[in-house]
């Protein structure tokens, strides 16, 4: 069976600094990485996505995160945070045979404060 | 296109009344998912559609919920006989036949039952 694992439930950070939101996950098959950030009573936009290819997946809004397989990470960057990215964020991942159905971590409160 | 619509936004109901939901994908997208996310956690797979055939099915999905997808093109959820625990928000999301593209979430449907 596949599973993601946040590691932080929650992370505060003051603006302008660098932030990292740590991913793991399990999975005896090939899978692909996704993040995607939800807005309070909003569904979920996806940040960027990690398919195949070189392993540094840049996104909107500044965000970046690197696929590791050895460690079987995914974690999410931002070198300079904004008020705006307050949010929760979610990985996931999903198999290549299993119709696109994502498996979701319990997700990360980025609280950016000024 | 206006992206995956979802209705109604927010939805009250008291225990052991029906409920039904409907998602609208974007247009051309032949892939409807189902997911239900409580308070603090990640959303969860409930259900996935291809065209109309409903190809997975959660063990989430207690024989209290149906969806359907009868033309291929918008879904419902239904719940019968409403629990409290059944409050949580559903997302319905699309996606095209490519199976390595991200799913396109809707804003959710938020169900409190009292």
């Amino acid at each position: 069976a596949q599973s993601v694992t946040q590691l932080d439930s929650q992370v505060p950070v003051f603006e302008e600094a660098p932030v990292e939101l740590r991913c793991n996950y399990s999975s005896s098959v090939s899978v692909y990485l996704f993040w995607y950030v939800q807005y309070p009573n909003q569904g979920l936009q996806l940040l960027l996505k990690y398919l195949s290819g070189s392993t540094l997946v840049k996104g909107i809004n500044g965000f970046e995160a690197e696929f590791n397989k050895s460690q079987t990470s995914f974690h999410l960057r931002k070198p300079s945070v904004h008020i705006s990215d307050t949010a929760e964020y979610f990985c996931a991942v999903s198999l290549y045979n299993q119709g696109g159905k994502l498996i979701f971590g319990q997700g990360t409160e980025l609280s950016v404060k000024p | 296109d206006t992206g995956v619509s979802q209705d109604p936004r927010h939805k009250i109901t008291k225990r052991g009344q029906n409920v039904t939901f409907r998602c609208d994908p974007i247009s051309e997208h032949n892939r409807l998912y189902w997911y239900r996310q409580t308070l603090g956690q990640g959303p969860e797979f409930l259900t996935y559609f291809q065209n109309e055939a409903q190809l997975e099915k959660s063990r989430l999905l207690s024989d209290r919920f149906s969806a359907e997808r009868p033309k291929g093109s918008f879904s419902t959820l239904e719940i019968q006989r409403t629990e409290q625990g059944d409050s949580a928000m559903y997302l319905c999301a699309s996606s095209p036949p490519v199976s390595n593209t991200e799913a396109f979430f809707g804003q959710g449907t938020r169900l409190t039952v009292v």
